[in-house]
């Protein structure tokens, strides 16, 4: 079945830098969105990406189905940055797998 | 905006306790969902519905049941809660045919 991965489990940065995330699945998936988990547990919606690139402010996403991997850029970090970031793919049983996320800690 | 709603963010019930979980959603959303989010394993899909009165089981069932008796209502409940269903509980919902979720803001249960 579908795997999804992502790289690295843990970033410390200090706050202006940038970032990429990385979210490699397995197979051939039709959908994949990346989520921000706040330090309160709430799951805020990034993008939804099945392909190609989108871009919201000082946030973009990549994905290359074909290649099987999807990139999170963050620009200019920001301590609200903060948090754990998750992308989560479905397959074509529709069975939805989330990665184990990225812990992103942004030092001021 | 889509909002999606949790009864309690956080709860503390006892062993052999019957526990309600209800989420809310205002968007007439088809699909709704329930995970658990543990440490070192990510989120787990527990049960999922595609309409009213409908259910599904995702990977970890065991130990839950769910109620949908109105469309913008989906209720978890645990029979006799264990202390190893001391979880995060996220609900999410989504349009009917469309993989993008939303998520509401998670119960803190704790079972002692």
């Amino acid at each position: 079945g579908i795997q999804v991965e992502q790289s690295p489990p843990d970033l410390i940065l200090q706050e202006g830098a940038n970032s990429t995330l990385r979210c490699n699945f397995s197979d051939s998936v039709n959908n994949l969105q990346w989520f921000h988990q706040n330090p309160w547990g709430q799951l805020i919606n990034l993008f939804y990406i099945p392909s190609g690139t989108k871009q919201n402010g000082r946030l973009s996403a990549t994905t290359v189905a074909t290649e099987r991997y999807s990139l999170l850029y963050i620009s200019s970090s920001q301590t609200t940055d903060s948090g754990v970031y998750f992308c989560a793919a479905r397959n074509r049983d529709d069975k939805i797998i989330f990665g184990k996320g990225t812990r992103l800690h942004i030092l001021p | 905006d889509v909002k999606v709603t949790q009864s309690s963010r956080y709860l503390v019930k006892r062993t052999g306790e019957k526990v309600f979980l209800e989420c809310v959603q205002d968007m007439d959303h088809e699909n709704m969902f329930w995970y658990r989010q543990d440490p070192g394993l990510g989120l787990r899909l527990i049960y999922f519905s595609y309409d009213v009165k409908m259910k599904e089981k995702g990977d970890i069932p065991e130990g839950y049941s769910v109620s949908r008796e109105k469309k913008e209502r989906f209720s978890l409940i645990l029979e006799s809660a264990s202390t190893n269903q001391t979880s995060m509980y996220l609900c999410a919902s989504s349009l009917m045919g469309v993989f993008e979720q939303y998520f509401g803001p998670g119960t803190r249960l704790t079972v002692t």
